[in-house]
């Protein structure tokens, strides 16, 4: 498995909290990902970062936020959890390899707002 | 908005038996990824097709790319009940990183 360390892996908050999750790798792989998994749905993309302080938005990051002020680290901020955000959310890496790149996983949280 | 489809949702079949599941997407891609997904564990990565390739081997998979009906296909032969699982396709149609567009995924169960 490739180093990737996703914090916490299961979490339940009270809606109205701000909840902040971890994505750790060892990989020094360039580019990170956030993604949510819901039935229906496949994954989304969230936010994803190509570099330190470098991120952009996702199709799904509206009540999110991310910061990545290390290679290793990338954090997901839900500023005030709601309902709908209620779900499995992963976090991917890559490293660009010449013109295609596969991406690796974390092990998922999973998040359930009440 | 989703960009690959999987097709069947759900695929039930025995040990031995060959396994296809279809993969339809949208837009213009680079690539085209499957992987698979085990009950609560995290998506590991299969194989990688690029648009230029009509077909790719590795193991008992294979995987065929047609970008003229923006289809894909995955096929595992000799299934075995270890290959129960999810399986997603996913479009890359960037040139930074992988900011891959994933279906809903096909469930398959191999029953022994």
């Amino acid at each position: 498995d490739a180093g990737i360390t996703q914090s916490p892996r299961h979490k339940v908050t009270e809606t109205g909290t701000p909840v902040t999750l971890r994505c750790h790798q060892t990989e020094n792989h360039r580019y990170m990902y956030w993604y949510r998994q819901d039935p229906g749905h496949g994954l989304r993309l969230i936010h994803y970062s190509y570099g330190v302080k470098d991120t952009d938005k996702g199709e799904v990051s509206d009540g999110y936020s991310v910061s990545r002020s290390k290679t290793e680290d990338f954090l997901l901020t839900l500023e005030s959890a709601t309902s709908s955000q209620t779900s499995v959310y992963f976090c991917a890496i890559s490293e660009l390899q010449g013109a295609a790149t596969e991406a690796f996983f974390g092990q998922g949280t999973r998040l359930t707002v009440v | 908005s989703q960009q690959g489809e999987e097709d069947p949702q759900a695929l039930s079949i025995q040990e031995g038996e060959n396994a296809t599941m279809n993969c339809s997407y949208k837009t213009s891609i680079n690539n085209l990824q499957w992987y698979r997904q085990n009950s609560g564990r995290g998506l590991v990565h299969l194989i990688l097709i690029r648009s230029n390739e009509r077909e790719k081997h590795s193991g008992r998979l294979r995987v065929t790319l047609d970008t003229s009906k923006k289809s894909s296909s995955l096929l595992i032969t000799a299934s075995r009940a270890a290959d129960t699982a999810s399986y997603f396709c996913a479009t890359d149609a960037g040139t930074s990183g992988s900011r891959l567009t994933f279906g809903e995924g096909t469930q398959l169960t191999v029953n022994p």
